[in-house]
């Protein structure tokens, strides 16, 4: 385990359901992101939390709305996906200061298929 | 855009030889950092440059920075059938405090 731990580690569902991905990290730092990998395609930013407050939200299709309840708690609420949503979703957190980020410490992602 | 691009996307090479991949990038940054995923795992944290400066060492891993060119470049010497993976470059702006990243460098070494 790196510190930070992903659930469920794959998932299926259909596009009518409700789910949620969940994310918590062990390492005291404060700014947590989540990221969607697709085959052949650069990894995604999808929001940025730093101390619990969101930064960050590339654009991301309303279907998709996180949660962030304290600074090592990640959740991303899905409903009424799409097929094209199939992809690695991945967690991170990092410790940011007025100098910069420190670096990312990633999650083993969730698999999610949608059918 | 942000993103740094990794070349080439793929790379095949045998045990024992040293494997070379570079990013680019497009404008200026704090730092660039290299990371390691193995297939359908989480992305690994290798070696963090930041922009002032030009190379930097952990194990078998070099990693060099030129600020003029926007670009790095991951060497790792003596490959093993282990460092099988994806590497990314991730680049974050100068302002910013998220990392950008490419599409990455497919690595089979070959035993």
């Amino acid at each position: 385990e790196t510190g930070v731990t992903q659930t469920p580690r794959h998932l299926v569902m259909g596009m009518t359901n409700k789910k949620s991905l969940k994310c918590e990290q062990h390492l005291g730092h404060n700014a947590m992101y989540w990221y969607k990998q697709s085959a052949k395609k650069p990894l995604e930013l999808m929001f940025v939390y730093s101390l619990e407050e969101r930064v960050e939200n590339n654009s991301v299709p309303s279907r998709f709305s996180p949660e962030c309840p304290n600074s090592s708690h990640l959740f991303l609420h899905l409903h009424t996906l799409q097929p094209e949503d199939s992809a690695l979703y991945l967690c991170a957190s990092s410790q940011f200061s007025g100098q910069g980020n420190y670096g990312y410490t990633f999650g083993s992602g969730t698999r999610l298929t949608v059918v | 855009s942000q993103q740094g691009e990794e070349d080439p996307q793929a790379l095949s090479i045998q045990e024992g030889e040293n494997a070379t991949m570079n990013c680019s990038y497009k404008t200026s940054i704090n730092n660039l950092q290299w990371y390691r995923q193995n297939s359908g795992r989480g992305l690994v944290h290798l070696i963090l440059i930041r922009s002032n400066e030009r190379e930097k060492h952990s194990g078998r891993l070099r990693v060099t920075l030129d600020t003029s060119k926007k670009s790095s470049s991951l060497l790792i010497t003596a490959s093993r059938a282990a460092d099988t993976a994806s590497y990314f470059c991730a680049t974050d702006a100068s302002t910013g405090n998220q990392f950008y990243f490419g599409t990455g460098t497919s690595l089979t070494v070959i035993p």
